[in-house]
């Protein structure tokens, strides 16, 4: 079965500065692939997600995720953190008939 | 529009006891999962459906029941609580496979004592 890795627990970054959390995935194919984002006390919001042609996806919120086949990699990044992007970040995995999600990151955001 | 809804949003058990979340979406969906969120583990599968009177295990389900008489409505029963089924557990559905993209509900915090 596919899996997930995010490497990153927690982030902290400063409001303005970019941001960049890391996934990587195992899966013999390419897979379809997601980001998540969760605020406290809340369930799970579809940021962007990848199925094929370019491997530079858009999502809401300003940001965008980068398929890198090579490096088994789908990293989500914003150019500019605002305090409200404070929150968990899940990667997921879909092949198989089956999603696998990564354990997550969590995103504070310093003023 | 109202989604994926999950009732209660909070829970308190005693060990032992047994009690049912429900989980309704209005999207027509045909698959519907559970899972459960603990702490540095992500969202693990416990049970899932492909359609109405389909279930399937997922990745932990001792403990868990499910059942699926319509396509809307898919409740997670938990047959006898146990301090370690405390989590927070997410009802999701997708309109094609469970490998395509998921609409999740708020959550239910469940704790066992």
């Amino acid at each position: 079965a596919q899996s997930v890795t995010q490497p990153d627990i927690h982030i902290t970054v400063s409001e303005g500065a970019s941001l960049e959390l890391r996934c990587n995935y195992s899966y013999g194919a390419t897979p379809y692939l997601f980001w998540y984002v969760q605020s406290p006390g809340q369930g799970l919001q579809l940021l962007l997600k990848y199925f094929s042609g370019d491997t530079l996806v858009q999502g809401i919120k300003g940001f965008e995720a980068e398929f890198k086949r090579s490096q088994s990699s789908f990293n989500l990044r914003k150019p500019s953190v605002h305090w409200s992007d404070a929150a968990e970040y899940f990667c997921a995995v879909g092949a198989n008939n089956d999603m696998r999600f990564g354990a997550g990151t969590r995103l504070t955001v310093k003023p | 529009n109202a989604g994926v809804t999950q009732t209660p949003k909070f829970q308190v058990l005693k060990t032992g006891q047994s009690m049912t979340l429900q989980c309704a979406q209005d999207m027509n969906h045909e698959y519907m999962s559970w899972y459960r969120q603990d702490p540095g583990m992500g969202l693990r599968l416990i049970h899932y459906s492909v359609g109405a009177g389909i279930t399937d295990q997922g990745e932990v389900p001792n403990g868990y029941n499910v059942s699926r008489s319509t396509t809307e409505d898919f409740p997670l029963r938990l047959l006898s609580a146990a301090p370690s089924q405390t989590s927070v557990y997410f009802c999701a559905s997708s309109l094609r496979r469970r490998n395509t993209e998921a609409f999740f509900g708020q959550g239910t915090r469940l704790t066992v004592v």
